[in-house]
C-alpha cells in the first residue's frame, strides 16, 4: 500500500516562490505521480504529472512556464517548484499516485495561500 | 468550464436511487478513454470510487455503480445513505487537450 504525505505549503506573496514536496512510502517507481489542486469552494484541477521514469511530464496551461515537477524514485519523493505565484494559485495541493486506472493514492493535501 | 459536464447538485431521500451524469464528447469519453469516479467527503481528500468505467475498488460498497454510453458516463447510488453526502467527480483523458481532465463535480445531498 502506498502512502503519500505533502509538505511545503504556506503563505506567500504574489510573485513569490514555493516548493511542495511529497514523501511516499511503498513502491512508487511504476506510478504516475501528480499534483492536483482544489481552490476554495471549487473543483479539482490537474496541475502536473510525471511518469514513473520521469520521461513523460504534463503541465496544465494555467501553470505552464511557472512550475517544474520532478521525482527521485531512490528517495521515494516528488516535488513541485512553483514560481511567479498568483492569487489564483491559492488552493489545497494534493500529491497523488496512479498506475493508469484512476488515482488510487492521495495525500492529505497542503494549503498554498498567495496573498499580499 | 470543464470539458466533462456534471450537474452541480443532485439530492434524494435515504434509500432512494440517484444518478450523476458526466457528459463529454468524441475527444474524451466518446473516444473510448477510461472514466473514473471519485468521492470527496467534506474536508477530506478525494477517494477513488469507480475506475475504468465500472470497476469498484476493494471496500467500495456495491450500491455504487457506473456505466458509459457513447459520449457520456453516469454514476448511480442505490439505497442512498446519509454517509453518501459528498462531492462526486468524474475524470477521463482528453485527446484534444492532451490532458487528464475532471468534471466540475456534483454535490449529493441526502434529504
Amino acid at each position: 500500500q502506498v502512502q503519500l504525505v505533502e509538505s511545503g505549503g504556506g503563505l506567500v506573496k504574489p510573485g513569490g516562490s514555493l516548493t511542495l514536496s511529497c514523501a511516499a512510502s511503498g513502491f512508487i517507481s511504476d506510478l504516475y505521480l501528480s499534483w492536483i489542486r482544489q481552490a476554495p469552494g471549487k473543483g479539482l484541477e490537474w496541475v502536473s504529472y510525471i511518469s514513473g521514469s520521469g520521461a513523460r511530464i504534463y503541465y496544465a496551461e494555467s501553470v505552464k512556464g511557472r512550475v517544474t515537477i520532478s521525482r527521485d524514485n531512490a528517495k521515494n519523493s516528488m516535488s513541485l517548484q512553483m514560481e511567479s505565484l498568483r492569487v489564483d494559485d491559492t488552493a489545497v495541493y494534493y500529491c497523488a499516485g496512479d498506475s493508469g486506472d484512476g488515482v488510487a493514492y492521495w495525500g492529505q493535501g497542503t494549503q498554498v495561500t498567495v496573498s499580499s | 468550464q470543464s470539458v466533462l459536464m456534471q450537474p452541480p447538485s443532485v439530492s434524494g431521500a435515504p434509500g432512494q436511487r440517484v444518478t450523476i451524469s458526466c457528459t463529454g464528447n468524441n475527444s474524451n469519453i466518446g473516444a473510448g478513454y477510461d472514466v473514473h469516479w471519485y468521492q470527496q467527503l467534506p474536508g477530506t481528500a478525494p477517494k477513488l470510487l469507480i475506475y475504468n468505467f465500472s470497476i469498484r475498488p476493494s471496500g467500495v460498497p456495491a450500491r455504487f455503480s457506473a456505466s458509459k454510453s457513447d459520449t457520456s458516463a453516469s454514476l448511480a447510488i442505490t439505497g442512498l445513505q446519509a454517509e453518501d453526502e459528498a462531492d462526486y467527480y468524474c475524470q477521463s483523458y482528453d485527446s484534444v487537450l492532451s490532458a487528464r481532465v475532471f468534471g466540475g463535480g456534483t454535490k449529493v445531498t441526502v434529504l
